[in-house]
């Protein structure tokens, strides 16, 4: 079983800049694929973006591209998101979430979300 | 884009009932090749992540009450919780995962004891 462990809650200002982290544990989780979520207060859920932690090979929501960065670091099973310039409306929960991709017929498809992380709360506040 | 929609938003069930929640895909979510419906069911009670409950449609994950069942093909799915118990109040999203690199969800069902 994998297990995701996911830094604090952040308090910002507007304009600040923030990295969030999810550490992955457990026998598997080198073959798992990152993706993060967010939950705005009240709100569903919203895919992001996801990364292969083993080349760092990032997709991205065309709602988040170049609003955010997302990264892993191999060697410590950690994967990042990144703002450079936070927003009152980037308040939120965000979660990471490991799959494994689903390879079939030559072609590599996407998976359901098998582990989640607890989640960063995030307030941008002045 | 594959658009879920989800029905009802919310409902309230009593103890030991039947509660079913539908989700509609604005595409098909079945891959032919395999024959498999890429969506998924998530469960997230108040203050917790969300948590995989069906995925293949059809398919419990590890762990999960019998009572949870999933149902359905192409566009259409149903996720059914039979003899409901209080721990089951929760919101509940379908996901579907057919498109790559990006999935989507629903927009979430509240469930509530009456």
């Amino acid at each position: 079983e994998v297990q995701l462990v996911q830094s604090g809650a952040q308090v910002k200002q507007p304009g600040k800049s923030l990295t969030i982290s999810c550490e992955g544990s457990g026998d598997t989780f080198g073959s798992y694929w990152i993706t993060w979520v967010r939950q705005m207060p009240g709100k569903g859920l919203e895919w992001m973006g996801r990364i292969d932690p083993s080349d760092s090979y990032t997709d991205y929501s065309p709602s988040f591209q170049g609003r955010v960065t997302i990264s892993a670091d191999k060697s410590t099973g950690k994967s990042y998101l990144q703002w450079r310039n936070l927003k009152a409306s980037d308040t939120a929960i965000y979660y990471c979430a490991a799959f494994l991709r689903h390879c079939t017929y030559g072609v590599c498809l996407n998976s359901y979300l098998e582990f989640w992380g607890p989640g960063t709360r995030v307030i941008v506040s002045s | 884009d594959i658009v879920m929609t989800q029905s009802p938003d919310s409902l309230t069930v009593s103890l030991g009932e039947r509660a079913t929640i539908n989700c509609k895909s604005s595409q098909s979510v079945l891959y032919s090749p395999e024959n498999k419906n890429y969506l998924a069911w998530y469960q997230q009670k108040p203050g917790q992540p969300p948590k995989l409950l069906i995925y293949w449609a059809s398919v419990r994950e590890y762990g999960v009450p019998h009572r949870f069942s999933g149902s359905g093909s192409g566009t259409d799915f149903t996720l059914t919780i039979s003899n409901l118990q209080a721990e089951d109040v929760a919101v509940y999203y379908c996901q579907q995962y057919y498109t790559t690199p990006m999935c989507s969800f629903g927009q979430g069902t509240r469930l509530e004891i009456k």
